[in-house]
């Protein structure tokens, strides 16, 4: 079964600072690698992801940085701010069509004003 | 408005009983989920589907069995439900290979 291990497990930084989320997985069938967030009592919702034709997904201050041969990732919150305070999830494809998702178990953001 | 809604919203069940969770999507879309969400484990897979009347085993399928009657409802069951089973189950759809659109949940508390 596909592992997707997330650090670290939560995370506070000050406004203004940059986050930065890792995330790791044993293989992947599908190149697919989306970033769910979640606020408190509320459903997850995809927030970025990468299909690597590139290493590189940026989608205003949010960007991802995929490292195939490491079969890593990371997402930067650049310029953090107190409403980007949730619970940040990555998740990688465990079969062959890309529509079955394996998430980590998250990484919690708290952003301090 | 394109939505996936889930019913009930929350629910208090016996050990040993039966529970069943709804979902109903207007979306259109070909696949459907069933995630249960507990502290520590982030989101598991339990069933999906991709047609309907055909359903397929996620990663922890033991102890749930799940229904496609049509491309807009997937229910999960629970025949016997167990206090392990108390968690935040989540429904979601999608086309393949795309973005995940859940539903609010449903907060199952098994006692």
């Amino acid at each position: 079964q596909q592992q997707v291990r997330q650090s670290p497990q939560s995370l506070t930084v000050w406004e203004g600072e940059t986050a930065i989320l890792n995330c790791s997985y044993e293989d992947s069938t599908f190149d697919y690698f989306p970033w769910y967030w979640q606020f408190p009592r509320e459903s997850p919702a995809l927030l970025i992801a990468i299909r690597p034709v590139s290493n590189k997904k940026e989608d205003g201050r949010f960007t991802i940085f995929f490292n195939k041969r490491e079969k890593k990732l990371s997402l930067h919150i650049t310029d953090s701010q107190p409403g980007d305070s949730a619970t940040y999830f990555c998740a990688a494809p465990t079969n062959s069509a890309g529509n079955k998702l394996t998430f980590g178990i998250g990484t919690r953001v708290l952003v301090r004003p | 408005e394109a939505a996936v809604t889930q019913s009930p919203r929350s629910k208090v069940a016996v050990t040993g009983g039966k529970v069943t969770l709804s979902c109903h999507q207007t979306n259109n879309h070909d696949y459907m989920y069933w995630y249960r969400q507990d502290t520590g484990h982030g989101l598991r897979l339990i069933h999906y589907s991709y047609v309907a009347d055909s359903t397929e085993k996620g990663d922890i399928p033991d102890g749930y069995k799940a229904s496609r009657p049509s491309q807009e409802n997937f229910s999960l069951i629970l025949e016997l439900a167990s206090l392990s089973q108390t968690a935040v189950y989540f429904c979601a759809s999608s086309e393949s290979q795309n973005t995940l659109y859940f539903g609010a949940g449903t907060r199952l508390s098994v006692l």
